[in-house]
């Protein structure tokens, strides 16, 4: 079975400040997927970043870097330089590779607001 | 591209009545699943489907059925429905190569009196 886990409920931060939100996961397939979901007040999820398991470099869009340790299980989010609109709930899931197509596992997520 | 629609985006029930949520996604992909999220909760799994005619359970089905007739759509259905079931669902769809990514739709806010 796969798990996922956020241990910050939530963040308060200034706006252009960088962030950090922690995922620790646990699996036993050797082949995975990891993935960052933004769902905002109006409740749609938006698709952030990806991270493979056998990725070799940590993934980066935009503003977005995924900081993937394999060997301490994590996959934390860093957004640099915050901005007020990226107050909102970050969801941390993963995903087997292997072939089951057994959909995603979510975290309960990290309520993130940004301050002025 | 309407990417994955879902019908309806609110609805309210009275326990035991039966209704399907639709979802239909014109990306031409294969996987579909159903989420539920609670709150304080992330999603979780209803149930999924790998191509036309094939469905399996996910995390939490019971109470839940689904079917897969063709690639477009993905209905949920809720025979009895019950207070516990009050929740928002979600729909997504994705291709199964590459990374997996998962595309979702809207989200139905079902509540059950």
């Amino acid at each position: 079975a796969q798990k996922i886990t956020q241990t910050q409920p939530g963040m308060f931060v200034q706006e252009k400040e960088a962030v950090t939100l922690d995922c620790t996961y646990d699996t036993s397939d050797p082949s995975y997927g990891l993935f960052w979901y933004k769902q905002p007040s109006s409740g749609e999820m938006i698709f952030l970043i990806y991270q493979g398991s056998y990725d070799q470099q940590n993934a980066t869009e935009g503003r977005y870097s995924l900081n993937f340790q394999k060997a301490r299980k994590s996959a934390n989010l860093v957004i640099s330089a915050s901005q007020l609109g990226d107050s909102a709930m970050y969801f941390c899931a993963m995903r087997s590779l292997g072939g089951g197509a057994d959909g995603l596992t979510f975290g309960k997520g990290t309520h993130l607001i940004i301050q002025p | 591209n309407a990417g994955v629609t879902q019908t309806p985006k609110f609805q309210v029930l009275k326990t035991g009545q039966s209704m399907t949520l639709q979802c239909a996604q014109d990306m031409n992909h294969e996987y579909m699943s159903w989420y539920r999220q609670d709150p304080g909760m992330g999603l979780r799994l209803i149930h999924y489907s790998v191509g036309a005619g094939i469905t399996d359970q996910g995390e939490v089905p019971n109470g839940y059925n689904v079917s897969r007739s063709t690639t477009e759509d993905f209905p949920l259905r809720l025979l009895s429905a019950a207070p516990s079931q009050t929740s928002v669902y979600f729909c997504a769809s994705s291709t199964r190569q590459g990374a997996y990514e998962q595309y979702f739709g809207p989200g139905t806010r079902l509540t059950v009196t």
